[in-house]
């Protein structure tokens, strides 16, 4: 069954500190990978993609993610984090073309 | 919000009510689905819907169904409330690839 393994369930950096936020799947074909950051009370919003192609794929707000088929991995980074990214950060899998499997989420601190 | 709506944005209820949560877009797109989120969960599908009159069963549609009578409207029915369905709620809509999901703000359901 294909799943998504998120294993840090809260992270705490400084401001300014590089940040990586891990994520691990379980499909059984290439799959379709994203991540989504959620803010306290709104919705989640797309930061970036994967569906083929170069493995570094960037996003928006500064964010990248590395997709490695060796590692069942598609971890999240960013070289220096801004106050206003402390969120919540979800990675998800496409099963198919129309459906996501969502990760239990990573909530990022942020101290000065 | 990518032209979603979400009604109501919060909801109090009691134990045996019926519930009707509604998700409206303004984007044409074919694909709508409804989510819960529950911490410790992350996201977990309820059901979604490819099209009019056409939707199946997610990943926790039990105590849920859901009606979708035009393209803009998809609504998410608790036929008899229970406390264990005390959620936020999102609604998430695709275009026809159905590649990537746009969320809208969520409706925190209290269930008493």
């Amino acid at each position: 069954a294909q799943s998504v393994t998120q294993p840090d369930i809260h992270i705490t950096v400084s401001e300014g500190a590089s940040l990586e936020l891990r994520c691990n799947y379980s499909y059984g074909a290439t799959p379709y990978l994203f991540w989504y950051v959620q803010s306290p009370g709104q919705g989640l919003q797309l930061l970036l993609k994967y569906f083929s192609g170069d493995t570094l794929v960037q996003g928006i707000k500064g964010f990248e993610a590395e997709f490695k088929r060796s590692q069942s991995s598609f971890n999240l980074r960013k070289p220096s984090v801004h106050w206003s990214d402390a969120a919540e950060y979800f990675c998800a899998v496409g099963a198919d073309t129309d459906k996501l499997i969502f990760g239990t989420g990573t909530r990022l601190q942020v101290f000065p | 919000d990518a032209g979603i709506t979400q009604s109501p944005r919060h909801k109090v209820t009691e134990t045996g009510t019926p519930v009707t949560l509604r998700c409206h877009q303004t984007e044409n797109h074919r694909y709508m689905y409804w989510y819960r989120q529950d911490p410790g969960h992350g996201l977990r599908l309820i059901h979604y819907s490819y099209g009019v009159k056409d939707t199946d069963k997610g990943e926790v549609s039990d105590g849920y169904s859901v009606s979708r009578s035009k393209t803009e409207d998809f609504l998410l029915t608790l036929e008899s409330a229970t406390s264990s369905q005390t959620s936020v709620y999102f609604c998430a809509i695709s275009d026809e690839d159905g590649n990537i999901q746009y969320f809208g703000a969520g409706t925190r359901l209290s269930v008493l």
